[in-house]
C-alpha cells in the first residue's frame, strides 16, 4: 500500500516568518487521467478538517494566497509565505490516487507559533 | 451553504453496533460522492470510505483496515448518508466526520460525532 511520510511532525514558526511541510508518498501519485491526486487539509484546534490545496497546487476558495503547493512525482511542498496566528493547528496531506487502499493520509505535521 | 450534520454517536460496549448518520443540505445529495473519515483521540485522519452517487455508479468503497465490519449507505430522498458498525472494538474509539468529495479529495467537512467503544 501507498504510505505518506510527512516531515517535519512539527513546526514552530515566528510571526510573519516562512514555513514549510514536505510530503512524500511511497509511489508516484500520477494517474492515468494526467492529474495528481495530492490534497493539503488544515485542522485548526478543535475543529474539523478544511481543504487547502487540490491537485497539488490549485487553491480552495477562500484560501488566503500565503498557502501554496508544489511538487511532482512523490514528494510534494506545502509552503506559507507569511504565517499568521490563525495557521495554528496540523496539517495533513493525502493521496487519492491509489485504488485500493483508497484515500491515505500523512501523520499530520503540528504548526505552532514560536 | 454546505451544511452536513453528523448524528447517531455515542458510548457502546465492544462488541456492540452503532449507526451514524449524516444530514445534507445546501447542495446536490443525490449527485454527491460522499466520504466518512475518522478520528481518534489526539490521532491523525483516517479514511473509512466513501458512497459514489447512483448516477456515477453508486458504488461503495472502504479503507482497508475495516475488514468487512462497516457499511455505509445513503438514502437520496432524505439527503442522509449513514455508517452502520458493527463489533465495534475500542481502536474504532474517535470522532466520524462526514464530508463531500469532489476534485480528489474531501471538500465539505461536518463537525463530527464522537463514538466511544468501552471495553
Amino acid at each position: 500500500d501507498v504510505v505518506m511520510t510527512q516531515s517535519p511532525l512539527s513546526l514552530s514558526v515566528t510571526l510573519g516568518q516562512p514555513a514549510s511541510i514536505s510530503c512524500r508518498s511511497s509511489q508516484g501519485l500520477l494517474y492515468g487521467d494526467g492529474k495528481t491526486y495530492l490534497t493539503w487539509f488544515q485542522q485548526r484546534p478543535g475543529q474539523s478538517p478544511r481543504r487547502l490545496i487540490y491537485f497539488v497546487s490549485n487553491r480552495d476558495s477562500g484560501v488566503p494566497d500565503r498557502f501554496s503547493g508544489s511538487g511532482s512525482g512523490t514528494d510534494f511542498t506545502l509552503k506559507i509565505s507569511r504565517v499568521e496566528a490563525e495557521d495554528v493547528g496540523i496539517y495533513y496531506c493525502m493521496q487519492g490516487t491509489h485504488w485500493p487502499p483508497g484515500y491515505t493520509f500523512g501523520q499530520g505535521t503540528k504548526l505552532e507559533i514560536k | 451553504e454546505v451544511q452536513l450534520v453528523e448524528s447517531g454517536g455515542g458510548l457502546v460496549k465492544s462488541g456492540g453496533s452503532l449507526r451514524l448518520s449524516c444530514a445534507a443540505s445546501g447542495f446536490g445529495f443525490k449527485n454527491a460522492w460522499m466520504s466518512w473519515v475518522r478520528q481518534a483521540p489526539g490521532k491523525g485522519l483516517e479514511w473509512v470510505g466513501r458512497s459514489i452517487s447512483e448516477s456515477d455508479g453508486g458504488k461503495t468503497e472502504y479503507g482497508g483496515a475495516l475488514k468487512g465490519r462497516f457499511t455505509i449507505s445513503r438514502d437520496d430522498s432524505k439527503n442522509t448518508l449513514y455508517l452502520q458498525m458493527n463489533n465495534l472494538k475500542t481502536e474504532d474509539t474517535g470522532v466520524y466526520f462526514c464530508a463531500t468529495e469532489n476534485l480528489g479529495g474531501q471538500a465539505d467537512w461536518g463537525q463530527g460525532t464522537l463514538v466511544t467503544v468501552s471495553s
